[in-house]
């Protein structure tokens, strides 16, 4: 059974710091790594990974993937209030995702 | 382009009733999914279609989930007799088929039904 395990499952820093969230994977037939957020409504998408060590960049927001070890990272600077959310990764196989139970990160002003 | 769209956004019924939901995709989207995602939890996966043909359906969808997309556009979710354990947030998400040489996995949600059984 495919399982998606993320970490860690919640996290508290103050405006300005540097986070990093984990996600580790086995999916049968992987395909892909997608990272979502998630507010108080249905997740958003942010970044799907699909080579290994190819950071994708967005902003203050990165990742980058791991398919030897089936790892991927989410990293986030100079966080913002506005980034208090939960971070979901995702495991693509050919026809569906497979989800942790994401990270909750609150950032304090 | 809208977006995912769901109906309703809050649904709240007695143990025991029948309650339906529906979603409309993106168009052009030719693949559609149906997720549960319940407190603490990510979205779990219960069924696809891919233009009207269910293909894939989740162990976690009992004989009281039926969901249908009759032409390939819009699909409704049914749940038959519902109980409490039903309650959750029923998200939908749509996405292309890959093309030749492209990923095109990001599936793109709509903003979810939330059920609350009494």
């Amino acid at each position: 059974e495919d399982k998606v395990v993320q970490s860690p499952l919640s996290l508290v820093v103050h405006e300005g710091d540097t986070v990093t969230l984990n996600c580790s994977y086995e999916v049968t037939n992987f395909r892909s790594l997608l990272w979502y957020k998630q507010e108080k409504k249905a997740p958003t998408f942010l970044f799907m990974l699909t080579s290994s060590g190819i950071e994708k960049k967005s902003g203050r927001l990165s990742s980058i993937l791991d398919k030897k070890e089936l790892f991927s990272i989410l990293n986030i600077t100079a966080t913002q209030t506005g980034d208090s959310a939960v971070y979901l990764c995702g495991g693509g196989s050919n026809y569906k995702l497979t989800f942790g139970k994401g990270t909750l990160l609150t950032v304090n002003p | 382009d809208t977006g995912v769209s769901q109906d309703p956004r809050h649904k709240i019924t007695k143990r025991g009733q029948n309650v339906t939901f529906r979603c409309d995709p993106i168009s052009e989207h030719n693949r559609l999914y149906w997720y549960r995602q319940t407190l603490g939890q990510g979205p779990e996966f219960l069924t696809y279609f891919q233009n009207e043909a269910q293909l894939e359906k989740s162990r976690l969808l009992s004989d009281r989930f039926s969901a249908e997309r009759p032409k390939g556009s819009f699909s409704t979710l049914e749940i038959q007799r519902t109980e409490q354990g039903d309650s959750a947030m029923y998200l939908c998400a749509s996405r292309t088929l890959a093309g030749q040489g492209t990923f095109t996995d990001t599936q793109y949600f709509g903003p979810g039904t939330r059920l609350t059984v009494l």
